[in-house]
């Protein structure tokens, strides 16, 4: 059966930490993984990662992809309160079908 | 280019009664999936259209059901509705191409009581 897992399921931070989020993946003919940021709304892209060992970066964001062991990191450093969110993973894999993880819900304190 | 646009934004229903759902996808995309969101499953596949095909279905009763039409708007349908129904409708669209992202709409708050 394809899924993802995310990992930690919720997490709390103060300002200026560092965050680390995992998303393992088990899905047929992987083709991309996603990582989506939902405040109240809907979730907007981040990064696609398609390649092992690249890392995609976006000012404070980063997120690389381990295709052999079958996972994907999300960091985010010096954490800011606007940070706060449930970040998604997502899996594209046969049939251009798109698995989601539950979400990592970060919130980060002042 | 404007986004996906979902319609109603919120709705509240009864239990027993229906309802339908509308996306529009972004200009060009062929491509619908449409996902339930709650706060215990997360993100759920439901299913995804294509050119007016349904070509990916998740695992919901046949209580859920959709279409898409010749201009790739979709619509989804509920009938029947339970109180575990009550989640966060999200569509999204897709063109596909290499490599694909998907676009979300706003979403669909449903309330059923």
């Amino acid at each position: 059966e394809d899924k993802v897992v995310q990992s930690p399921l919720s997490l709390v931070v103060h300002e200026g930490d560092t965050v680390t989020l995992n998303c393992s993946y088990e899905v047929t003919n992987f083709r991309s993984l996603l990582w989506y940021k939902q405040e109240k709304k809907a979730p907007t892209f981040l990064f696609m990662l398609t390649s092992s060992g690249i890392e995609k970066k976006s000012g404070r964001l980063s997120s690389i992809l381990d295709k052999k062991e079958l996972f994907s990191i999300l960091n985010i450093t010096a954490t800011q309160t606007g940070d706060s969110a449930i970040y998604l993973c997502a899996v594209e894999g046969t049939g251009n079908q798109f698995y989601f993880g539950t979400g990592t819900s970060l919130t980060v304190i002042p | 280019k404007a986004g996906v646009t979902q319609t109603p934004r919120y709705l509240i229903k009864t239990r027993g009664q229906q309802v339908t759902l509308s996306c529009s996808p972004i200009s060009g995309h062929r491509s619908v999936s449409w996902y339930q969101q709650t706060p215990g499953q997360g993100l759920q596949f439901l299913f995804e259209y294509f050119s007016e095909t349904q070509r990916n279905k998740g695992n919901f009763p046949g209580r859920f059901s959709g279409r898409q039409f010749s201009n790739s708007r979709s619509e989804m349908n509920v009938s029947t509705l339970e109180l575990g129904d009550s989640a966060l409708y999200l569509c999204a669209s897709t063109n596909y191409g290499s490599y694909n992202e998907q676009f979300f709409g706003p979403g669909t708050r449903l309330t059923v009581l």
